[in-house]
C-alpha cells in the first residue's frame, strides 16, 4: 500500500533557527508532492508543490522543499523560522494525478517555535 | 464564494443523535473530498465525489456514515446514531482535477459527541 511517513510528530525549534521537516513516501513511480500547513483552528493551506522540473521548489512564507527521487523524500526546510510558523505541517503525495486513491497524507508534524 | 465553505464550524451533540455537516466547494471544482482529522491521527479519507460519477465510499468507517452531493456542488455528510469516537474535525476539500491533484480545503466542522 502507498504510504507517506513523517518521522517527527513534533519539532521544537528556537526562533530564527533553521528547520527541516522530513517526509518520505513509499513508491518510486511518478508522483506529485505537496506540503500543506494548518494553523490553529483553520483548514489546510497549500505551502508548496512539486509537479515536475526543478527538484527544488519554493513556496510561501520562505519555505522550500527538495524532491529526491532516489531517496523517495521531499523534506521541507526554512532557513530562519518565526513565531508565526507555529503550525501543523502535512506532507502529501499524489500517485495518479488526483482521485481518492491517488492522494495520501502523512500524519503531520507539529512545528513549535520557541522564543 | 472564494473558498470552500463548511458549516457548522462547531457542533456539540449527544450520543445517539444524528448530525449533518455541509460543504460548499469552490465554484467549478468537479472533485469533492471529505476527510476526518482526529487528534494525532492525521487526515483520514472518508469519501470522494468526481462529477456525476458514483462516489468512492471506501473510506467511510461504518454504515452510520453517508454523504451525498447534490447537483455536482454542495455536499452533506451525515452521521447517524453518533458515538463518542466520532468526535473529530471533519474537513471538506475540492479540486479542479488538474493533473496535479491539488486540494483546496475548508476550515472544517468540529464535532463533539458527549
Amino acid at each position: 500500500a502507498q504510504s507517506v511517513t513523517q518521522l517527527d510528530s513534533q519539532v521544537p525549534v528556537f526562533e530564527e533557527a533553521p528547520v527541516e521537516l522530513r517526509c518520505n513516501y513509499s513508491s518510486s513511480v511518478s508522483v506529485y508532492l505537496f506540503w500543506y500547513v494548518q494553523y490553529p483552528n483553520q483548514g489546510l493551506q497549500l505551502l508548496l508543490k512539486y509537479l515536475s522540473g526543478s527538484t527544488l521548489v519554493k513556496g510561501i512564507n520562505g519555505f522550500e522543499a527538495e524532491f529526491n527521487k532516489s531517496q523517495t523524500s521531499f523534506h521541507l526546510r526554512k532557513p530562519s523560522v518565526h513565531i508565526s510558523d507555529t503550525a501543523e505541517y502535512f506532507c502529501a503525495v499524489s500517485y495518479s494525478g488526483g482521485g481518492a486513491d491517488g492522494l495520501t497524507f502523512g500524519k503531520g508534524t507539529h512545528l513549535i517555535i520557541q522564543p | 464564494g472564494a473558498g470552500v465553505s463548511q458549516s457548522p464550524s462547531n457542533k456539540v451533540t449527544e450520543k445517539g443523535k444524528d448530525v449533518e455537516l455541509r460543504c460548499d466547494p469552490i465554484s467549478g471544482h468537479t472533485a469533492l473530498y471529505w476527510y476526518r482529522q482526529s487528534l494525532g491521527q492525521g487526515l483520514e479519507f472518508l469519501i470522494y465525489f468526481q462529477g456525476n460519477s458514483a462516489p468512492d465510499k471506501s473510506g467511510l468507517p461504518s454504515d452510520r456514515f453517508s454523504a451525498e452531493r447534490t447537483g455536482g456542488s454542495v455536499s452533506t455528510l451525515t452521521i447517524q446514531r453518533t458515538q463518542q469516537e466520532d468526535s473529530a474535525v471533519y474537513l471538506c476539500a475540492s479540486s479542479p482535477m488538474q493533473p496535479s491533484g491539488e486540494l483546496f480545503f475548508g476550515e472544517g466542522s468540529r464535532l463533539t459527541v458527549l
